[in-house]
Protein backbone atom coordinates (compact mmCIF):
# COMPACT_ATOMS: atom_id res chain seq x y z
CA UNK A 1 0.00 0.00 0.00
CA UNK A 2 1.09 3.56 -0.71
CA UNK A 3 2.05 5.62 1.95
CA UNK A 4 1.52 8.91 0.35
CA UNK A 5 -1.14 8.85 -2.45
CA UNK A 6 -2.26 11.28 -5.15
CA UNK A 7 -5.31 9.67 -6.79
CA UNK A 8 -5.11 12.75 -9.42
CA UNK A 9 -2.29 11.74 -12.26
CA UNK A 10 -3.23 14.98 -14.29
CA UNK A 11 -5.55 17.65 -13.91
CA UNK A 12 -6.25 20.18 -16.02
CA UNK A 13 -8.40 23.70 -15.84
CA UNK A 14 -9.08 27.08 -17.71
CA UNK A 15 -6.99 29.97 -16.14
CA UNK A 16 -8.46 31.95 -12.98
CA UNK A 17 -10.20 28.54 -12.15
CA UNK A 18 -9.59 27.22 -8.63
CA UNK A 19 -8.17 23.74 -8.19
CA UNK A 20 -7.74 21.23 -5.27
CA UNK A 21 -5.26 18.70 -5.31
CA UNK A 22 -5.35 15.82 -3.12
CA UNK A 23 -3.38 13.95 -0.83
CA UNK A 24 -4.01 10.94 1.27
CA UNK A 25 -1.15 9.84 3.64
CA UNK A 26 -0.69 6.47 5.66
CA UNK A 27 1.37 6.27 8.86
CA UNK A 28 1.28 4.71 11.83
CA UNK A 29 2.79 7.73 13.67
CA UNK A 30 1.72 10.34 15.93
CA UNK A 31 4.54 12.59 15.12
CA UNK A 32 5.08 13.31 11.54
CA UNK A 33 5.59 15.93 8.90
CA UNK A 34 3.83 16.14 5.40
CA UNK A 35 5.49 18.30 2.76
CA UNK A 36 3.99 19.69 -0.33
CA UNK A 37 6.62 20.44 -3.22
CA UNK A 38 5.80 22.06 -7.06
CA UNK A 39 8.04 21.08 -9.89
CA UNK A 40 8.03 23.55 -12.54
CA UNK A 41 8.59 22.29 -15.99
CA UNK A 42 12.26 23.46 -15.59
CA UNK A 43 12.49 20.66 -13.50
CA UNK A 44 13.58 21.93 -9.97
CA UNK A 45 11.70 21.11 -7.04
CA UNK A 46 10.49 24.04 -5.15
CA UNK A 47 9.41 24.04 -1.16
CA UNK A 48 5.59 24.86 -0.93
CA UNK A 49 4.70 24.25 2.44
CA UNK A 50 5.60 22.06 5.77
CA UNK A 51 3.09 20.79 8.42
CA UNK A 52 3.17 18.74 11.64
CA UNK A 53 1.02 16.55 12.60
CA UNK A 54 0.13 18.45 15.54
CA UNK A 55 -0.73 21.34 13.96
CA UNK A 56 -4.33 21.29 12.44
CA UNK A 57 -4.75 24.80 11.16
CA UNK A 58 -4.86 25.88 7.28
CA UNK A 59 -2.87 27.90 6.09
CA UNK A 60 -2.79 30.15 3.18
CA UNK A 61 -0.19 31.72 1.34
CA UNK A 62 -1.53 33.99 -1.51
CA UNK A 63 -3.67 32.02 -3.99
CA UNK A 64 -2.34 29.07 -2.10
CA UNK A 65 -3.69 27.31 0.94
CA UNK A 66 -3.65 24.37 2.59
CA UNK A 67 -6.41 22.00 4.47
CA UNK A 68 -4.89 19.18 6.79
CA UNK A 69 -7.17 17.15 8.20
CA UNK A 70 -6.45 14.48 10.40
CA UNK A 71 -9.23 12.70 10.90
CA UNK A 72 -9.38 11.53 7.01
CA UNK A 73 -5.56 11.48 6.71
CA UNK A 74 -5.27 14.14 4.07
CA UNK A 75 -3.35 17.02 3.59
CA UNK A 76 -5.03 19.16 0.41
CA UNK A 77 -3.79 21.57 -1.52
CA UNK A 78 -6.15 24.53 -3.23
CA UNK A 79 -4.93 26.73 -5.89
CA UNK A 80 -7.56 29.71 -6.21
CA UNK A 81 -7.75 32.17 -9.46
CA UNK A 82 -5.06 29.55 -11.27
CA UNK A 83 -2.67 31.11 -13.48
CA UNK A 84 -0.34 29.41 -16.10
CA UNK A 85 2.62 30.17 -14.37
CA UNK A 86 1.26 27.35 -11.86
CA UNK A 87 1.18 24.35 -14.58
CA UNK A 88 3.86 21.89 -12.89
CA UNK A 89 3.90 18.61 -11.13
CA UNK A 90 3.30 18.96 -7.00
CA UNK A 91 4.07 16.02 -4.84
CA UNK A 92 2.70 15.67 -1.55
CA UNK A 93 5.58 13.87 0.76
CA UNK A 94 5.68 12.63 4.58
CA UNK A 95 8.66 12.27 7.24
CA UNK A 96 7.86 9.42 9.72
CA UNK A 97 10.53 9.83 12.45
CA UNK A 98 9.36 6.96 14.55
CA UNK A 99 8.39 4.03 12.27
CA UNK A 100 11.08 3.51 10.14
CA UNK A 101 13.30 3.28 13.07
CA UNK A 102 14.96 6.66 12.93
CA UNK A 103 15.37 6.26 9.28
CA UNK A 104 15.11 9.83 7.55
CA UNK A 105 14.19 11.22 4.29
CA UNK A 106 11.01 11.86 2.76
CA UNK A 107 8.15 9.59 0.89
CA UNK A 108 6.96 11.03 -1.76
CA UNK A 109 3.51 10.40 -3.20
CA UNK A 110 3.70 10.11 -7.46
CA UNK A 111 2.68 13.40 -8.49
CA UNK A 112 -0.25 14.98 -9.71
CA UNK A 113 0.22 17.09 -13.34
CA UNK A 114 -1.45 20.38 -13.00
CA UNK A 115 -2.29 22.10 -16.54
CA UNK A 116 -3.60 25.62 -16.74
CA UNK A 117 -4.79 26.48 -19.88
CA UNK A 118 -5.08 30.20 -20.68
CA UNK B 1 25.84 31.13 -2.20
CA UNK B 2 24.95 28.30 -5.07
CA UNK B 3 22.91 26.06 -2.74
CA UNK B 4 22.87 22.45 -3.99
CA UNK B 5 24.80 21.82 -7.08
CA UNK B 6 25.08 18.51 -8.97
CA UNK B 7 27.54 17.03 -11.27
CA UNK B 8 27.13 16.45 -14.28
CA UNK B 9 24.36 17.70 -15.77
CA UNK B 10 23.63 14.90 -18.03
CA UNK B 11 25.32 11.54 -19.06
CA UNK B 12 24.57 8.51 -21.10
CA UNK B 13 26.44 4.87 -19.94
CA UNK B 14 26.69 1.69 -21.45
CA UNK B 15 25.71 -1.22 -19.95
CA UNK B 16 28.12 -2.19 -17.30
CA UNK B 17 30.76 1.22 -16.76
CA UNK B 18 30.45 2.83 -13.91
CA UNK B 19 30.42 6.32 -13.20
CA UNK B 20 30.03 8.58 -9.92
CA UNK B 21 27.90 11.93 -9.19
CA UNK B 22 28.53 14.66 -7.11
CA UNK B 23 26.31 16.89 -5.44
CA UNK B 24 28.04 19.48 -3.12
CA UNK B 25 26.04 22.13 -1.06
CA UNK B 26 27.19 25.35 0.56
CA UNK B 27 24.55 25.73 3.00
CA UNK B 28 26.52 23.67 5.89
CA UNK B 29 23.90 20.95 6.40
CA UNK B 30 24.46 18.08 8.07
CA UNK B 31 21.92 15.92 6.53
CA UNK B 32 22.61 14.94 2.48
CA UNK B 33 20.35 12.67 0.31
CA UNK B 34 20.19 11.37 -2.90
CA UNK B 35 16.63 10.35 -4.84
CA UNK B 36 15.65 9.11 -8.14
CA UNK B 37 12.83 10.16 -10.51
CA UNK B 38 11.03 7.97 -12.67
CA UNK B 39 8.19 8.49 -15.01
CA UNK B 40 5.23 8.18 -12.93
CA UNK B 41 6.60 7.31 -9.68
CA UNK B 42 7.70 10.12 -8.10
CA UNK B 43 11.07 10.33 -5.95
CA UNK B 44 12.23 7.31 -4.09
CA UNK B 45 14.97 7.56 -1.85
CA UNK B 46 17.77 5.52 -2.70
CA UNK B 47 20.64 6.74 -0.09
CA UNK B 48 21.23 9.44 2.65
CA UNK B 49 23.73 10.84 5.18
CA UNK B 50 23.28 12.38 8.88
CA UNK B 51 26.45 13.60 8.76
CA UNK B 52 30.14 13.59 7.76
CA UNK B 53 31.31 10.44 7.52
CA UNK B 54 27.94 8.69 8.13
CA UNK B 55 25.94 6.99 5.21
CA UNK B 56 22.74 4.83 5.42
CA UNK B 57 20.14 3.09 2.85
CA UNK B 58 16.92 4.00 1.99
CA UNK B 59 13.63 2.79 -0.11
CA UNK B 60 15.81 1.73 -3.19
CA UNK B 61 19.59 1.27 -2.73
CA UNK B 62 20.41 -1.85 -4.50
CA UNK B 63 23.24 -1.51 -7.48
CA UNK B 64 24.35 2.26 -5.53
CA UNK B 65 27.04 3.19 -3.32
CA UNK B 66 27.62 6.21 -1.60
CA UNK B 67 30.17 8.36 0.36
CA UNK B 68 30.43 11.67 2.38
CA UNK B 69 33.99 12.11 3.09
CA UNK B 70 33.67 15.41 3.12
CA UNK B 71 31.01 17.84 4.65
CA UNK B 72 29.87 19.80 2.05
CA UNK B 73 29.96 16.37 -0.61
CA UNK B 74 27.88 13.58 -0.94
CA UNK B 75 28.52 11.04 -4.01
CA UNK B 76 26.68 8.40 -5.66
CA UNK B 77 28.01 6.18 -7.32
CA UNK B 78 27.14 3.37 -9.67
CA UNK B 79 29.52 0.47 -10.52
CA UNK B 80 28.02 -1.39 -13.02
CA UNK B 81 25.18 0.42 -14.67
CA UNK B 82 22.09 -1.32 -16.10
CA UNK B 83 19.53 -0.57 -17.88
CA UNK B 84 16.90 0.02 -14.80
CA UNK B 85 18.76 3.01 -13.61
CA UNK B 86 17.91 4.96 -16.28
CA UNK B 87 16.44 7.66 -14.38
CA UNK B 88 16.46 11.64 -12.91
CA UNK B 89 18.92 11.79 -10.16
CA UNK B 90 18.01 14.54 -7.43
CA UNK B 91 20.78 15.21 -4.37
CA UNK B 92 18.81 17.22 -1.27
CA UNK B 93 20.42 18.54 1.92
CA UNK B 94 18.73 19.66 5.29
CA UNK B 95 19.92 21.41 7.89
CA UNK B 96 18.82 18.64 10.76
CA UNK B 97 16.49 16.40 9.03
CA UNK B 98 13.39 15.71 7.76
CA UNK B 99 13.06 13.79 11.14
CA UNK B 100 12.72 16.87 12.53
CA UNK B 101 10.48 18.48 10.06
CA UNK B 102 12.87 20.88 8.44
CA UNK B 103 12.04 20.76 4.46
CA UNK B 104 14.60 19.66 1.94
CA UNK B 105 16.53 21.86 -0.51
CA UNK B 106 16.93 20.23 -3.79
CA UNK B 107 19.45 20.23 -6.61
CA UNK B 108 18.80 20.38 -10.36
CA UNK B 109 18.75 16.90 -11.07
CA UNK B 110 20.77 14.84 -13.30
CA UNK B 111 19.64 12.96 -16.06
CA UNK B 112 21.13 9.51 -16.75
CA UNK B 113 20.49 7.56 -19.64
CA UNK B 114 22.33 3.62 -19.56
CA UNK B 115 21.76 1.64 -23.32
Amino acid sequence: AQKVTQAQTEISVVEKEDVTLDCVYETRDTTYYLFWYKQPPSGELVFLIRRNSFDEQNEISGRYSWNFQKSTSSFNFTITASQVVDSAVYFCALSEPYSGGGADGLTFGKGTHLIIQP
Amino acid sequence: NAGVTQTPKFRVLKTGQSMTLLCAQDMNHEYMYWYRQDPGMGLRLIHYSVGEGTTAKGEVPDGYNVSRLKKQNFLLGLESAAPSQTSVYFCASSYSGTSAGEEQYFGPGTRLTVT
